[in-house]
């Protein structure tokens, strides 16, 4: 089994739809996130959490929501999808040791493609 | 806004040669990362460079650091068809959300 899991891999969804993008790991990692990818825009942080009380938005929250419904799993939605949602999300996870993250890396998911027509 | 740009967007090598992409980033970091994606894949961790470090080595991948100049470079030697993909920069500023260039594409031809 995968360290991260994302679900579903593929979506396809009409305009307006509410619709949720489930994210479990077995690493441990106490710090969760989303990205979405764009071509040609690299990955861009959606939200994070580096504990289960603790949500923060990234740089592009609008029309998102998250859950943190325990430390191994991290859930995105979007409210209302709409076109410009299109695009590849990616869920990763990381750990912290004390009180500094450990330097090994993010663990990735294998993404989930999403459509808004 | 990205942290990081890789240089080049896209680069294309025969088998056996080197592929070397920069990274340039914009405030001071923690660590700098790179990462390799399949394509439409997740993203695969490669190697983590410290800000207090110069050079790093792991299998055929060399990085570099240079905090003066605020970049980093990435050398595959060797390049094998497996090693077709995108590969991305990754900075750590001190709080830690790893901020992603937009990747250079590099295909390798046998």
């Amino acid at each position: 089994d995968a360290d991260v899991t994302q679900t579903p891999r593929n979506r396809i969804t009409k305009t307006g739809k509410r619709i949720m993008l489930e994210c479990s790991q077995t690493k441990g990692h106490d710090r969760m996130y989303w990205y979405r990818q764009d071509p040609g825009l690299g990955l861009r942080l959606i939200y994070y959490s580096f504990d289960v009380k603790d949500i923060n938005k990234g740089e592009i929250s609008d029309g998102y929501s998250v859950s943190r419904q325990a430390q191994a799993k991290f859930s995105l939605s979007l409210e209302s999808a709409i076109p410009n949602q299109t695009a590849l999300y990616f869920c990763a996870t990381s750990h912290t040791e004390g009180l500094l993250p450990r330097d090994y890396g993010y663990t990735f998911g294998s993404g989930t493609r999403l459509t808004v027509v | 806004s990205q942290q990081g740009e890789e240089d080049p967007q896209a680069l294309s090598i025969q088998e056996g040669e080197n592929a070397t992409m920069n990274c340039s980033y914009k405030t001071s970091i923690n660590n700098l990362q790179w990462y390799r994606q399949n394509s439409g894949r997740g993203l695969v961790h490669l190697i983590l460079i410290r800000s207090n470090e110069r050079e790093k080595h792991s299998g055929r991948l060399r990085v570099t650091l240079d905090t003066s100049k605020k970049s980093s470079s990435l050398l595959i030697t060797a390049s094998r068809a497996a090693d077709t993909a995108s590969y991305f920069c990754a900075t750590a500023p001190n709080d830690y959300k790893l901020s992603f260039g937009a990747g250079t594409t590099v295909t390798v031809r046998a």
